[in-house]
């Protein structure tokens, strides 16, 4: 059963501390997006990767987020330092750009971060 | 005025009744057009997608783009309980620019 993981599944924190978390995309995937969803905003798209190069990260707090793929089977979204506005639902998608028309993203269950 | 448009709801129905759901869009070079269903706690999951205008059926499932208004809908017949969910409609260009709607949260009563 293929599925996007994401690690871990909560996370409280307080304000200032480094946070880091965690993807595995679908083998065989080769597009991962990270989206944050809040109530206020929905869903926004963060960063978007394709064969683990950033393709696309207008939409993160360059001075705060950074987002990696050190390999085909794990991208990271670090924030650093953390704070309350950062409190929200941060979800991994992944996708095959090479086969897939509509482009479909597989989403992971999402990381529940609150920031003190 | 956001790209994409869609109301929020809360929207509250009893089981067995047709359910619209609407979004409306302001970039003509949206070409694709999908509905995911997010389930509480859970990420979203692709329902349907289209990339023409007209309608798209999928049992229950009806998925309606009209262009020219820069307007999509989804439908839903005789609603089931296990409906609930948030319906978000998602829409993409060419260069794979994907922007979500917010969402609309629907409760179907039984």
């Amino acid at each position: 059963d293929a599925r996007v993981t994401q690690t871990p599944r909560h996370k409280v924190t307080e304000m200032g501390q480094e946070v880091t978390m965690r993807c595995q995309p679908i083998l065989g995937h080769n597009t991962v997006f990270w989206y944050r969803q809040t109530m206020m905003q929905g869903l926004e798209l963060l960063a978007y990767f394709r064969n683990r190069a950033p393709l696309d990260d207008s939409g993160m707090p360059k001075d705060r987020f950074s987002a990696e793929m050190p390999d085909a089977t794990l991208a990271t979204l670090k924030i650093q330092p953390s704070e309350p506005r950062d409190s929200a639902v941060y979800f991994c998608a992944s996708g095959s750009a090479r086969d897939n028309r509509y482009n479909e993203q597989f989403f992971g269950p999402g990381t529940r971060l609150t920031v003190l | 005025q956001k790209e994409v448009e869609q109301d929020p709801g809360p929207l509250s129905v009893p089981e067995g009744a047709i359910v619209s759901l609407n979004c409306t869009y302001s970039n003509s070079a949206f070409q694709y057009f999908m509905w995911y269903r997010q389930y509480s706690r859970k990420g979203p999951e692709l329902l349907m997608y289209t990339y023409s205008s007209g309608n798209k059926e999928d049992g229950r499932f009806t998925a309606q783009v009209d262009k020219s208004s820069k307007y999509i809908s989804l439908f839903i017949r005789d609603s089931q309980p296990s409906d609930s969910a948030t319906y978000l409609c998602a829409l993409r260009n060419n260069n794979n620019d994907m922007r979500f709607g917010a969402g609309t949260r629907l409760t179907v009563k039984p």
